[in-house]
C-alpha cells in the first residue's frame, strides 16, 4: 500500500516551459486535491476532484490544469511556467469521513 | 481572504512544556477540524481531528479543545519532546469536502 505517490520530487523549469506533475493513490479515495505551499501562506488549494471525470477550481487555479480520468490518477499541468509558480506542490486524497492523506511533495523552481 | 486564522507563527518551548496553537474560523458550515504535523522535506501528516459536536479530544499527548460558539479551536501538546519539533497546521472542512488550512506554526522544543 503506497498511499499517495508524487513524481517528480524535484524539478527546475525555464519560464514558459510546460510540464505535468504526477499524482497517484492506491487507497480508492474519491476525493483528490492539489495544494501549493509557500512560506507564511500555508497550503492553498489549486484544483480538486470529487471523483473520476469531475474537477473544479480551488483558491489559486490560474496557470494550472487538471484532469481525472481514473480514480487513481490526478495529474497537474503547468501550461506556461512562471517564476511565481516556484513552490512546493502537494497532492492529497481522502474519503468524505476523514482527513486527507498527503504525498511527499514536488519541489518546483521556475527560473 | 484566509478562511482559517492560525497563531502564533512560531513557538519555542522547553522539553516538558505544553505548547498551545490556536485557530479561528468564520464559516459555520465547516464540519471537521483536523490538525496536521509536517517535518522538513515531508508532506503534512494527519495528527488528530475533531468534529464540532465535541468540545475536547485527546490522542496520546495531543489534545484538541473546541469552542463552537467562539469559532475557535486549539492544539495542546502535553509533555512536549524535541521530536515534536515540526510545523503544525490546523484546517477546516467545508460541505464540499474541501479543506482550508491555517498558515502554520513552527514549533521548536528545546532539550
Amino acid at each position: 500500500n503506497a498511499g499517495v505517490t508524487q513524481t517528480p520530487k524535484f524539478q527546475v523549469l525555464k519560464t514558459g516551459q510546460s510540464m505535468t506533475l504526477q499524482c497517484a493513490q492506491d487507497m480508492n479515495h474519491e476525493y483528490m486535491s492539489w495544494y501549493r505551499q509557500d512560506p507564511g501562506m500555508g497550503l492553498r488549494l489549486i484544483h480538486y476532484s470529487v471523483g473520476a471525470g469531475i474537477t473544479d477550481q480551488g483558491e489559486v487555479p490560474n496557470g494550472y490544469n487538471v484532469s481525472r480520468s481514473t480514480t487513481e490518477d490526478f495529474p497537474l499541468r503547468l501550461l506556461s511556467a512562471a517564476p511565481s509558480q516556484t513552490s512546493v506542490y502537494f497532492c492529497a486524497s481522502g474519503k468524505r469521513a476523514y482527513g486527507y492523506t498527503f504525498g511527499s511533495g514536488t519541489r518546483l523552481t521556475v527560473v | 481572504q484566509q478562511q482559517v486564522k492560525q497563531s502564533p507563527q512560531s513557538l519555542i518551548v522547553q522539553k516538558g512544556g505544553i505548547p498551545i496553537i490556536n485557530c479561528a474560523y468564520e464559516n459555520t458550515a465547516f464540519d471537521y477540524f483536523p490538525w496536521y504535523q509536517q517535518f522538513p522535506g515531508k508532506g503534512p501528516a494527519l495528527l488528530i481531528a475533531i468534529r464540532p459536536d465535541v468540545s475536547e479530544k485527546k490522542e496520546g499527548r495531543f489534545t484538541i479543545s473546541f469552542n463552537k460558539s467562539a469559532k475557535q479551536f486549539s492544539l495542546h501538546i502535553m509533555d512536549s519532546q524535541p521530536g515534536d519539533s515540526a510545523t503544525y497546521f490546523c484546517a477546516a472542512r467545508d460541505t464540499g469536502n474541501q479543506f482550508y488550512f491555517g498558515t502554520g506554526t513552527s514549533l521548536t522544543v528545546i532539550p
